[in-house]
């Protein structure tokens, strides 16, 4: 099993620019989730999505998106790029509320 | 507000060692706790889950407690290597709630 997959891992953006980082998983996971972690404020969660169909903001959702048309997928869309939004995303995926798994990460710079 | 504590920061110890991380919390009305390892620019690969009326479980060389009423958890690692170098972080998940609050982690170097 791949587990949970994340790509690009590593990407450039000139502020305003849009783009979207993809996360899939291969374990039937009802739950996925988006984090951002960054020096001195941890990981905090962006959005997150309980099954296809059904997503909910987190503690800092603005200026991503995210939909969730498949089990597998939970793609997070940057809607216009800013340099606050320079950090490592990753992705994440459970059973309900049971064990979280991870995947490895997205750096992403916006200049 | 739920807030996760993980005290020290960085720990260094050399090979061979047992060790304890600890991770504190404010609220004791958890649903469980996660313990996580992060290699450098990698992502979190999970170590142990401790569900909220456990409290201890283990895996090899790791054993994790949680003591609820206090609001504490600890990692112990047993015969330290090298290998074991990297940040760990706990997180705990609060009932009906799908987001974990985690601790700023604690950087741990095996020497050789």
């Amino acid at each position: 099993n791949a587990g949970v997959t994340q790509t690009p891992k590593f990407q450039v953006l000139k502020t305003g620019q849009s783009m979207t980082l993809q996360c899939a998983q291969d374990m039937n996971h009802e739950y996925m989730s988006w984090y951002r972690q960054d020096p001195g404020m941890g990981l905090r969660l962006i959005h997150y999505s309980v099954g296809a169909g059904i997503t909910d903001q987190g503690e800092v959702p603005n200026g991503y998106n995210v939909s969730r048309s498949t089990t597998e997928d939970f793609p997070l869309r940057l809607l216009s790029a800013a340099p606050s939004q320079t950090s490592v995303y990753f992705c994440a995926s459970s059973y309900g509320t049971g064990e979280l798994f991870f995947g490895e990460g997205s750096r992403l710079t916006v200049l | 507000k739920q807030e996760v504590t993980q005290i020290p920061a960085a720990l260094s110890v050399p090979e061979g060692e047992n060790l304890v991380l600890n991770c504190s919390f404010t609220d004791s009305a958890i649903y469980n706790l996660q313990w996580f390892r992060q290699d450098p620019g990698k992502g979190l690969t999970s170590l142990l889950l401790i569900q909220s009326s456990q409290r201890e479980q283990t895996s090899g060389r790791l054993n994790a407690s949680l003591d609820k009423s206090s609001g504490r958890s600890t990692l112990y690692i047993a015969a330290s290597q090298p290998g074991d170098s990297a940040t760990y972080l706990c997180a705990v998940r609060l009932p009906g709630a799908q987001k974990l609050v985690f601790g700023q982690g604690t950087r741990l170097t095996i020497n050789p």
